[in-house]
């Protein structure tokens, strides 16, 4: 268990809906990462927040956009959902200064 | 450009082979490297974590070396066992804020 909590693990929905997915970094990590993995491809960054304020963009669709709250959980929002937003959502975490990012389990998002 | 690139894309191994993978990167200036092993459908987990200072590192079955000069590193698997298979990816930290670069991974698949 690598203390990064990622909520719902499964997600159904159609087309041109809205889904929020959540994550729950491990206690003292004050940095969350945002990954999208289509079927049988790499890691995709999409965003990075530290304390509450966005620090790094990846390739994020601007139909996407994220979050952190004060309490350092993080929520990444995705609407207008399309077929090839299918993916598994992962979130990681990390201590500033360290080098190790812990990954959650991930969202495993299904658009029909 | 910042990049990792990893190779080979997938490789097949019978059980109790060893293997190599490899990984070369561009990331300048750099922090650390990792190596993760993702399960299908999880996510990654650390194998391996390297600074700059770092040319060997071992964990269990698992060596992965770093030539900081050359920019390249490599995870050496011994005695691969079934449950090897799995993604192996490269990630490299860039001293700029907390920014890490993902390889796409080497599937490997241990057959018996």
């Amino acid at each position: 268990d690598s203390g990064v909590t990622q909520t719902p693990k499964h997600l159904i929905t159609a087309t041109g809906q809205r889904v929020t997915l959540r994550c729950s970094p491990r206690s003292g990590d004050l940095s969350v990462y945002w990954y999208q993995q289509s079927l049988d491809q790499g890691l995709q960054f999409l965003i990075q927040y530290y304390n509450g304020e966005e620090r790094a963009k990846g390739n994020i669709l601007e139909r996407f956009s994220a979050q952190q709250f004060p309490d350092l959980h993080s929520e990444l929002n995705l609407s207008s959902l399309e077929l090839g937003d299918s993916a598994l959502y992962f979130c990681a975490s990390s201590v500033v200064g360290q080098g190790e990012a812990f990954f959650g389990q991930g969202t495993r998002l299904t658009v029909v | 450009k910042n990049q990792v690139e990893q190779s080979p894309q997938s490789l097949i191994i019978l059980e109790g082979k060893n293997c190599t993978l490899q990984c070369n990167y561009t990331v300048s200036p750099f922090s650390n490297l990792r190596w993760y092993k993702q399960d299908t459908g999880r996510g990654p987990v650390s194998l391996t974590i390297m600074t700059f200072s770092e040319n060997t590192k071992s964990n269990g079955r698992y060596t992965a070396t770093l030539d900081a000069d050359t920019k390249q590193s490599s995870l050496h698997i011994t005695a691969s066992q079934l449950s090897d298979s799995a993604s192996y990816i490269c990630v490299v930290r860039g001293n700029n804020f907390n920014k890490f670069y993902f390889g796409s991974g080497t599937k490997l698949n241990v057959k018996p």
